[in-house]
């Protein structure tokens, strides 16, 4: 059962646009959500995180947005550049979740010039 | 920086075999993960550890064993490989955050196929 969700499997932007992704969630319990980047053939990097206490989080180009209510959370890049181009992962913890994190299944962004 | 190291960036087995998949990291960090990728399916736990010689089974532990003898260290054990088990493997370290939360560090990653 997909707990967090990431329901655009690709996205593509122009250079210089937003870029936003987005991701669901179906637990409640959940009260820390990151974001993490992943280029081929290798690991994924912790890229944004923010706590449910919390509505927004921003970091430079990056900033995630939550809505609690509507169990929903958002990463927008501005601008996008070429080298944002890789596979986004949205993640979720929770208290009793045994220190491991929920994945959703990813967004591939393609940035064009 | 916070390292994980894998030990083969690509493995190719045979059916049958026993592989042995290795990661180590070098912050002492008590969690450590095993997930693998898959594509249209993200990442998946396969197992964790909080502690030295403990382990969590996660969301699919079947047809893999790990082993956590030394706290820097978390084993990965594929006991008869079979061809559903081609994957790539990704290992991962942890700390709780200062903002509240698992923060996880990952690998490079293991491409595994299974033949």
């Amino acid at each position: 059962d997909q707990q967090v969700k990431q329901n655009s499997p690709s996205l593509s932007v122009q250079e210089g646009r937003i870029s936003i992704l987005n991701c669901d969630y179906t637990n409640s319990m959940f009260d820390y959500f990151l974001w993490y980047k992943k280029y081929p053939a290798e690991g994924p990097t912790f890229l944004i995180s923010i706590s449910s206490i919390k509505d927004k989080n921003e970091d430079g180009r990056f900033t995630v947005f939550l809505n609690k209510s509507a169990k929903h959370l958002s990463l927008h890049i501005v601008p996008s550049q070429p080298g944002d181009s890789a596979v986004y992962f949205c993640a979720a913890s929770h208290p009793n979740s045994g220190y491991a994190l929920n994945f959703g299944k990813g967004t591939s962004l393609l940035v064009t010039p | 920086d916070v390292k994980v190291t894998q030990s083969s960036r690509y493995l190719v087995k045979r059916t049958g075999e026993k592989v042995f998949l290795e990661c180590v990291q070098d912050m002492d960090h008590e969690n450590m993960f095993w997930y693998r990728q898959d594509p249209g399916l993200g990442l998946r736990l396969i197992y964790f550890s909080y502690d030295v010689k403990m382990k969590e089974k996660g969301d699919i532990p079947e047809g893999y064993s790990v082993s956590r003898e030394k706290k820097e260290r978390f084993s990965l054990i594929l006991e008869s490989a079979s061809t559903n088990q081609t994957s790539m493997y990704l290992c991962a370290s942890s700390f709780f955050g200062a903002g509240g939360g698992e923060k996880l560090f990952f690998g490079s990653g293991t491409q595994l196929s299974v033949l």
